[in-house]
């Protein structure tokens, strides 16, 4: 079935720091890829999102690029702030299974 | 643009209770889920529903039950809570199609303790 790894945390980063959070997944066919972001107390938003393969997703400062050869879509920034602190989810959506399949999560605490 | 609507937000009961999240929404999504989010465990699907009529089991079903006989409403039963399903639930909408999953739509969450 589909699946999705993601880079284990907690991540603590200074004021402006680059980030990366690493997510691999296993999938069939040819799934679209999205990075979530649930700050404390809500529920998930939409980051960022890309569905085939050499898409690069991008908002807020944030990217990552779908890599079909290494089944991989790593979220970057390259300077980061107190107010991204949050947990990132990487997620997959399979047309097949109709559903998304969510990492781990990773939660990451930016200091001033 | 109420949007993904759940309640309660908050509720403790003791083992051996039964009780009903409920979840509604008001963009005519055809598809809805439940989630629980446990740490270190990232959100796993409970069951999910493509459309009136229509349920299935998701990663972990057991101990809980749903049905959707309306577009709007997919509550979540649990038939009898046990402390292991101590968690925050989310529910979560979204239309069909490939690109369903960018429109993914969460609701606020459930904190439910069981004692």
């Amino acid at each position: 079935g589909d699946s999705v790894t993601q880079m284990e945390g907690p991540v603590t980063l200074s004021e402006e720091a680059f980030l990366t959070i690493n997510c691999t997944y296993t999938a069939t066919g040819y799934p679209s890829l999205f990075w979530y972001v649930q700050y404390p107390g809500e529920g998930l938003q939409l980051l960022l999102k890309a569905t085939k393969a050499d898409d690069k997703g991008s908002n807020k400062g944030f990217e990552a690029t779908y890599r079909k050869e290494t089944t991989s879509f790593h979220l970057e920034k390259g300077s980061v702030q107190v107010s991204d602190s949050a947990v990132y989810f990487c997620a997959l959506y399979s047309g097949s299974a109709r559903q998304l399949t969510f990492g781990s999560g990773t939660q990451l605490t930016v200091l001033p | 643009n109420a949007g993904v609507t759940q309640t309660p937000k908050f509720q403790v009961l003791k083992t051996g209770q039964s009780m009903t999240l409920q979840c509604a929404q008001d963009m005519n999504h055809e598809y809805m889920s439940w989630y629980r989010q446990d740490p270190g465990m990232g959100l796993r699907l409970i069951h999910y529903s493509v459309g009136a009529g229509i349920t299935d089991q998701g990663e972990v079903p057991n101990g809980y039950n749903v049905s959707r006989s309306t577009t709007e409403d997919f509550p979540l039963r649990l038939l009898s809570a046990a402390p292991s399903q101590t968690s925050v639930y989310f529910c979560a909408s979204f239309p069909a199609g490939r690109q369903g999953g960018e429109k993914l739509f969460f609701g606020s969450g459930t904190q439910l303790s069981v004692l």
